[in-house]
């Protein structure tokens, strides 16, 4: 069955330190790998996605996430972390059985230290 | 900016007294989508429609209903609120359906049930 694993429910890194959220998956096919950002009361922003080709992906806001299909990893990186991206933050796989879906992990908070 | 609209932000309903939230996008997406999230949770898909195609998911329950009436609009409609329902109400739309496109999301409606 298709999964998507986020083994840390909180990360925790001082301002200026670099920062890793950790995703790992399951699929049968091709994995289309997303990464959702959410501020307290709002909703998902997108930060980046994984469909082909290079396995580092650059996103908004300093993100970048790192594809390894040998791992099964698709890890939310970022070189040097800010407060403001204290947030919860989601990774995602297309589902391969029903495609307009997104099957989400269960989300990792992290908290970002002045 | 193209956006996705989501009012109101905050509603207030009593058990069993029918709600409307409401849901418009200017990025004139062929899809959308209506989630529901509870407690830092992850968002759990409940319908969405493809242009005028209605697709419901299997578990969402008959209390909940959708209306598109235009590519712009989507409302979603709680026929008889129980207090299970509160939680945030995300829509979401994308351009198409499959594996590239990702999903925009609106800010959300938190609902209370009293």
């Amino acid at each position: 069955a298709q999964s998507v694993a986020q083994p840390e429910d909180q990360v925790n890194v001082a301002e200026g330190n670099p920062l890793t959220v950790k995703c790992t998956y399951s699929v049968s096919g091709n994995p289309y790998l997303f990464w959702y950002v959410q501020y307290p009361n709002r909703g998902l922003q997108f930060l980046l996605k994984y469909i082909t080709g290079d396995n580092l992906v650059k996103g908004s806001y300093g993100f970048e996430a790192e594809f390894n299909k040998s791992q099964t990893s698709f890890h939310l990186k970022k070189p040097s972390a800010l407060v403001s991206d204290s947030a919860l933050y989601f990774c995602a796989v297309r589902d391969e059985d029903s495609s307009y879906k997104l099957i989400f992990g269960s989300g990792t908070r992290l908290l970002v230290r002045p | 900016d193209a956006m996705v609209i989501q009012n109101p932000r905050y509603q207030v309903t009593q058990f069993g007294k029918p709600v409307t939230l409401s849901c418009s996008q200017t990025l004139n997406h062929n899809v959308m989508y209506w989630y529901q999230q509870k407690s830092s949770q992850a968002p759990k898909l409940l319908f969405h429609y493809y242009d005028k195609d209605f697709n419901n998911e299997a578990d969402t329950p008959d209390n909940f209903q959708s209306r598109r009436p235009n590519t712009s609009f989507c409302f979603l409609d709680i026929r008889s609120p129980g207090l299970g329902d509160a939680a945030m109400y995300l829509c979401a739309t994308s351009r198409d359906r499959g594996a590239p496109y990702e999903q925009y999301f609106g800010p959300g409606t938190r609902l209370t049930v009293t």
